[in-house]
């Protein structure tokens, strides 16, 4: 079974600019995941995506944004670049009840590493 | 809203030694999941070891045990026997289990160095 896939690996922007990142859940699993991870901050919660909807976002500003498209595939958008947003974001994906109940287990993939200039 | 704290920053162990990284929470939840999870060098995150807060016992898988003692929200991972690929940071997770929502708050992560 194909683990969780992320695009593009490493990037490189200038301030002002935009960038989308792109997720691929493992097969069946419906619940998708983003997370920021800096040396300063840690790793913070971006926001969980279930049927295509946003169950719960973290605290961040506006410029973050993201959507889940009916195949449980998962974009996150980051708008305006600031320095600051130079991370890695990590999405994680997981299995949920079908009712909705989470189940659990975050099955993480291998980041996309985003520095801005 | 929920903090996780980890007070070890780094920590380092003998080959073959045993180790204890250690995890406090907070929360008004009562319905909630607790994790460990193991992040290598350059490599993906990965689960180790999970907690469901409404049982007593305490999880274990192969060389990982916790030490999950609720009234105190501590929960500590025990590593036996350790070896040099459990070299990595170790972060210690929370996620209340209610409303579905699949929010985890992590701790900031010990960095863990097996010696040989």
């Amino acid at each position: 079974k194909a683990g969780v896939t992320q695009t593009p690996r490493y990037l490189i922007k200038t301030r002002g600019q935009q960038v989308t990142l792109s997720c691929s859940p493992i097969s069946g699993h419906r619940s998708v995941s983003w997370y920021q991870q800096t040396p300063g901050q840690g790793l913070q919660f971006l926001f969980e995506y279930f049927s295509e909807t946003q169950r719960n976002k973290g605290n961040f500003p506006g410029r973050f944004s993201g959507r889940q498209f009916s195949n449980s595939r998962s974009e996150m958008n980051v708008s305006t670049l600031e320095l600051g947003d130079s991370a890695l974001y990590l999405c994680a994906s997981s299995l949920v009840y079908d009712w909705g109940l989470a189940t659990g287990e975050l099955f993480f993939g291998e980041g996309s590493r985003l520095t801005v200039l | 809203a929920q903090t996780v704290t980890q007070s070890q920053p780094e920590m380092s162990v003998q080959e073959a030694e045993t180790v204890t990284l250690s995890c406090t929470y907070d929360t008004s939840e009562s319905n909630y999941y607790l994790f460990w999870y193991k992040q290598p060098p350059s490599r993906q995150m990965i689960l180790v070891i999970r907690q469901e807060a409404y049982k007593q016992q305490n999880a274990t898988e192969n060389r990982f045990s916790v030490n999950f003692q609720k009234a105190a929200k501590s929960f500590s991972l025990k590593i036996s026997d350790s070896q040099l690929g459990d070299t990595a940071m170790y972060f210690c997770a929370f996620m209340p289990n209610s409303g579905g929502y699949q929010k985890v708050t992590f701790g900031t992560g010990t960095k863990l160095q097996v010696i040989p």
